[in-house]
């Protein structure tokens, strides 16, 4: 294991509602990545948040969110769900400069119906 | 363009026997860094094996090794004396830094199922 904590694994949410997902990012990783993962495609890239910012972001549309908060942990926000918001999420840490390390949680499979 | 092609989504081996997962690539970076991630039933995403584009030493890692072709922009990884354990999603990816960020370019992903 990782070390790289994701919460919830599982949800279901009804098209239009918000959802927050979280990441618990590795012990003294302070860059914390977002993954979106379509059913049989790879993970694509949604933002990466580095000192409480935002440093680079996906083609997402802006009802995709972030936070870091101090303590490095993440959360992914997204507004106004749509069917095909339906997912593997995923999160990644790593540490600035440290560009080939970087360590993924087990995703959150979000559902929306 | 950048991206990375896994022409090959599905392939069964025998178990103990060797296997070849092919990945071609499109990247304008002249240093970055090469990966295979697995990805078991349990969804979360294992490095396997890096290279950095750097070297001309093909990485290995005990029962993986990769075929760095860089001219080519192609980077197969071998899996020897496959076990049931390797059975999982397999993908390529690249390090693509953009702005201030670096993020993880991935293909399509091939299955991998190692049979008895």
């Amino acid at each position: 294991e990782t070390g790289v904590t994701q919460s919830p694994t599982h949800l279901i949410k009804t098209r239009g509602q918000q959802v927050t997902l979280r990441c618990s990012s590795q012990s003294g990783h302070n860059t914390v990545s977002w993954y979106q993962q379509a059913l049989g495609q790879g993970p694509q890239f949604i933002f990466q948040y580095y000192r409480e910012e935002e440093n680079g972001r996906g083609n997402f549309p802006p009802r995709f969110s972030g936070l870091q908060f101090p303590n490095y942990s993440s959360e992914l926000n997204v507004n106004a769900l749509e069917l095909d918001d339906s997912a593997l999420y995923l999160c990644a840490s790593s540490l600035v400069g440290r560009r080939a390390e970087a360590f993924f949680g087990q995703g959150t499979r979000l559902t929306v119906v | 363009a950048q991206t990375v092609t896994q022409s090959q989504p599905e392939m069964s081996v025998q178990e103990a026997e060797t296997v070849t997962l092919s990945c071609t690539y499109d990247t304008s970076e002249n240093n970055y860094y090469l990966f295979w991630y697995k990805q078991p039933p349990s969804r979360q995403m294992i490095l396997v094996i890096r290279q950095e584009a750097y070297k001309q030493q093909n990485a290995t890692e005990n029962r993986f090794s990769v075929n760095f072709q860089k001219a080519a922009k192609s980077f197969s990884l071998k899996i020897s004396d496959s076990q049931l354990g390797d059975t999982a999603m397999y993908f390529c990816a690249f390090i693509r830094t953009q702005g201030g960020s670096e993020k993880l370019v991935f293909g399509k992903g091939m299955k991998l199922t190692v049979n008895p």
